[in-house]
């Protein structure tokens, strides 16, 4: 079966500038995360969909950062405007329970 | 709070060596353990994982037991190889813990094998 797919692979931006990133779960996956990776540090979760509802946000700044879930397949991640700590590797992830979480080869945000 | 402690790297070791990487976690349920690899490059992948005490995940010659009296989840390897050099992340997940499932990870060990 197909991955997780994630796009871009790579984006370098400016700060105040806005991105996006965009994933798509595998197939009848319900659960979609998404996870900021700072380098040198492990995966921090910023948002939980169940279908196109969320779940969890609670490590989402909310300020800045945005996501949604259109008829809870795909998946959209914003910020707008961009900072320079925001510089990390943007990951996605789909399950179909709660044990096993597969992941997207990520995006890695340049903040200049 | 739900939290993952493990040994900081990088570890360097000689092709055929044995690999320990520790991993201690802190919970408030019975949350089900993880290890996630991350190869240059790559996403991560899970390696394997234990749901329930005394468990023992297995996976590519790698294993690791989930012990609840030492809260502990160490990885093991009995000889590396040059493809096993990666970053390899401990998690926990804890559904019945309030945080819906979600994995909490450990800062990751950076393996390098040389030949």
């Amino acid at each position: 079966e197909a991955g997780v797919a994630q796009s871009p692979r790579y984006k370098i931006i400016e700060k105040r500038q806005s991105v996006a990133f965009w994933c798509n779960p595998i197939s009848g996956h319900a659960t979609l995360y998404w996870y900021q990776q700072i380098l040198g540090q492990g995966p921090k979760l910023l948002i939980q969909f169940q279908n196109n509802g969320v779940v969890d946000d609670s490590q989402l700044p909310k300020d800045r950062f945005s996501a949604e879930r259109l008829k809870g397949v795909d998946s959209t991640l914003k910020i707008q405007p961009a900072k320079l700590e925001d510089s990390a590797v943007y990951l996605c992830a789909s399950s179909s329970n709660h044990y096993e979480q597969y992941f997207g080869p990520g995006t890695r945000l340049t903040v200049t | 709070g739900n939290s993952v402690t493990q040994m900081e790297g990088p570890v360097t070791l000689s092709e055929e060596a044995f690999l320990t990487i520790n991993c201690t976690y802190t919970a408030t349920g019975y949350p089900s353990l993880f290890w996630y690899v991350q190869y240059p490059g790559e996403g991560l992948q899970l390696l394997l994982k234990a749901t329930k005490a005394d468990d023992k995940g297995s996976n590519k010659g790698f294993e690791a037991t989930y012990r609840k009296e030492t809260t502990s989840f160490h990885l093991e390897k009995g000889s590396v190889q040059v493809s096993d050099s990666a970053v390899y992340f401990c998690a926990l997940s804890d559904p019945y813990g309030g945080s819906q499932g979600n994995l909490i990870f450990g800062k990751g060990t950076k393996l390098s094998v040389k030949p």
